[in-house]
C-alpha cells in the first residue's frame, strides 16, 4: 500500500491568496484526519470524516478554512484567503473503523503564506 | 488548555542505554494512550498504544506504562539505538479524537 498521499508537498503563497491541499486515504480506511502543526500549538486536528461525511470541525479555525471529502479516495482542505499566520505543515491522516487510534499519517504539506 | 503534557523538549541517550519519555494528562476521560515517533519531513508514525484498563503494553524493545492514578504515562526504549533518534508525540484518545503532546526530541549518542 502506498500510504497516505498529500499533495503539495510544499505550497508559498502570497496572502490573500486561496490554496488548497489534497489528499488520498489508504484504500479501506473509512476516517480520515485534517491535523495543522506550528511550533506554537503543536499538532492540533482541524476536522475529521467518517465515510466522507465530516463528523467533527470544531478545530477549523474560522470561516477561510473549509474541507471537503467527495468520495472515499480523495479529501481537500481550501484556505480562502490565506493569511501570513496560517504557515504551518498540514498533515492528513486516515484510520480503519476498528482501530481509530492508529492514525495513518500522510508526510504533510509544508504551507508558507507571504 | 493543554491536556496532554510533555514537559521535556529535548533527550539526550547514550546508544546501547534506556531512553525514558514521559507525558502527563489532564483529562481522566480519556481512554487510549498512544506514542507516535516522528522523523523530520515525515508525518508521524504511530509506534504503540495503551488501553486505559491496563498499566503497561510491550512490543519488542518499546515498553508503555500507565500510572492512571498520577495520569501519567512513559514510553520505554531499550536498548536505545541511533534509529531512534526522532521527535516522540505522546497522544491520548477522548470523545473519538487525539490529542497531542508538544513533542520530546529525543537524540541517541553513539
Amino acid at each position: 500500500d502506498a500510504g497516505v498521499i498529500q499533495s503539495p508537498r510544499h505550497e508559498v503563497t502570497e496572502m490573500g491568496q486561496e490554496v488548497t491541499l489534497r489528499c488520498k486515504p489508504i484504500s479501506g480506511h473509512d476516517y480520515l484526519f485534517w491535523y495543522r502543526q506550528t511550533m506554537m500549538r503543536g499538532l492540533e486536528l482541524l476536522i475529521y470524516f467518517n465515510n466522507n461525511v465530516p463528523i467533527d470541525d470544531s478545530g477549523m479555525p474560522e470561516d477561510r478554512f473549509s474541507a471537503k471529502m467527495p468520495n472515499a479516495s480523495f479529501s481537500t482542505l481550501k484556505i480562502q484567503p490565506s493569511e501570513p499566520r496560517d504557515s504551518a505543515v498540514y498533515f492528513c491522516a486516515s484510520s480503519s473503523p476498528d482501530r481509530f487510534h492508529e492514525q495513518y499519517f500522510g508526510p504533510g504539506t509544508r504551507l508558507t503564506v507571504t | 488548555d493543554q491536556q496532554v503534557k510533555q514537559n521535556s523538549p529535548s533527550l539526550s541517550v547514550q546508544e546501547g542505554r534506556i531512553s525514558i519519555l514521559n507525558c502527563d494528562y489532564t483529562n481522566s476521560m480519556f481512554d487510549y494512550f498512544l506514542w507516535y515517533k516522528k522523523y523530520p519531513a515525515e508525518g508521524p508514525t504511530f509506534l504503540i498504544s495503551i488501553s486505559s484498563i491496563k498499566d503497561k503494553n510491550e512490543d519488542g524493545r518499546f515498553t508503555v506504562f500507565l500510572n492512571k492514578s498520577a495520569k501519567h504515562l512513559s514510553l520505554h526504549i531499550v536498548p536505545s539505538q541511533p534509529g531512534d533518534s526522532a521527535v516522540y508525540f505522546c497522544a491520548a484518545r477522548g470523545a473519538q479524537k487525539l490529542v497531542f503532546g508538544q513533542g520530546t526530541r529525543l537524540t541517541i549518542n553513539p
